[in-house]
């Protein structure tokens, strides 16, 4: 079993969709969760970065975290085809430590106009 | 956050040759890292490139196969040695920043394609 599960997808939704993305794990010493996006033939960038359990807001984007789930959530309001990218989540036990940062393997959306 | 550089973007190589991927940033950082990235997978570390001292390598990577330089603060390369067509992916140069260098952030990668 992988430390972190995360649907490949595709999904493949409507302009103005709301979408859920997903991310499972298995270590209950994650307390650090990030989203990374990387559209087609770019380096990933950070999108949302939390820590511990609850939610954090940033214009359309909704991070969720419930640690006693071991699930975290990136929802996306009023979907943009500018959102059709791959979705990764990346987590860690302690901050600072690149090294022991892990990575789902990302969920590729498509928003169709 | 940094701007990084990488180059080449993509490259198509013959088995048994190597390759060199360079990566810049705007900014001095203390630890720069090399990623994996193959398709359906996850991002995988291959080593941290400390300045000034010999690369941290993770674990399945090997400083022969991979060998890095960091000559300063701002940039790194990854050399792929003696590729194989197992060796086509995408590699990432990344920098950690942040009050604690808990966030991330990463070059735009280069595609490697070993025939």
């Amino acid at each position: 079993q992988k430390e972190v599960e995360q649907d490949p997808g595709p999904l493949s939704v409507p302009e103005g969709a709301i979408v859920s993305l997903n991310c499972t794990y298995s270590n209950s010493a994650f307390q650090y969760f990030m989203w990374y996006r990387q559209y087609s033939r770019k380096g990933p960038e950070l999108l949302m970065y939390t820590y511990s359990s609850g939610n954090k807001e940033d214009g359309r984007f909704t991070a969720q975290v419930d640690k006693s789930s071991k699930y975290i959530s990136l929802f996306i309001r009023d979907s943009q085809p500018s959102d059709t990218a791959t979705y990764l989540c990346a987590m860690s036990a302690s901050a600072g430590s690149a090294r022991q940062l892990t990575f789902g393997s990302g969920t590729q959306l498509t928003v169709l106009p | 956050s940094a701007v990084i550089s990488q180059k080449p973007s993509r490259d198509i190589c013959q088995r048994g040759t190597s390759l060199t991927i360079q990566c810049q940033v705007d900014s001095q950082v203390t630890m720069m890292f090399w990623y994996r990235q193959q398709p359906g997978q996850s991002l995988t570390l291959i080593a941290t490139a400390n300045q000034g001292s010999e690369a941290t390598y993770e674990s399945g990577f090997v400083i022969d196969k991979f060998p890095i330089s960091r000559p300063n603060l701002t940039f790194s390369t990854l050399t792929v040695s003696n590729m194989s067509p197992e060796d086509s992916s995408i590699y990432l140069c990344s920098v950690a920043q942040g009050a604690s260098d808990e966030k991330l952030f990463f070059g735009s990668g280069t595609q490697l394609s070993v025939l």
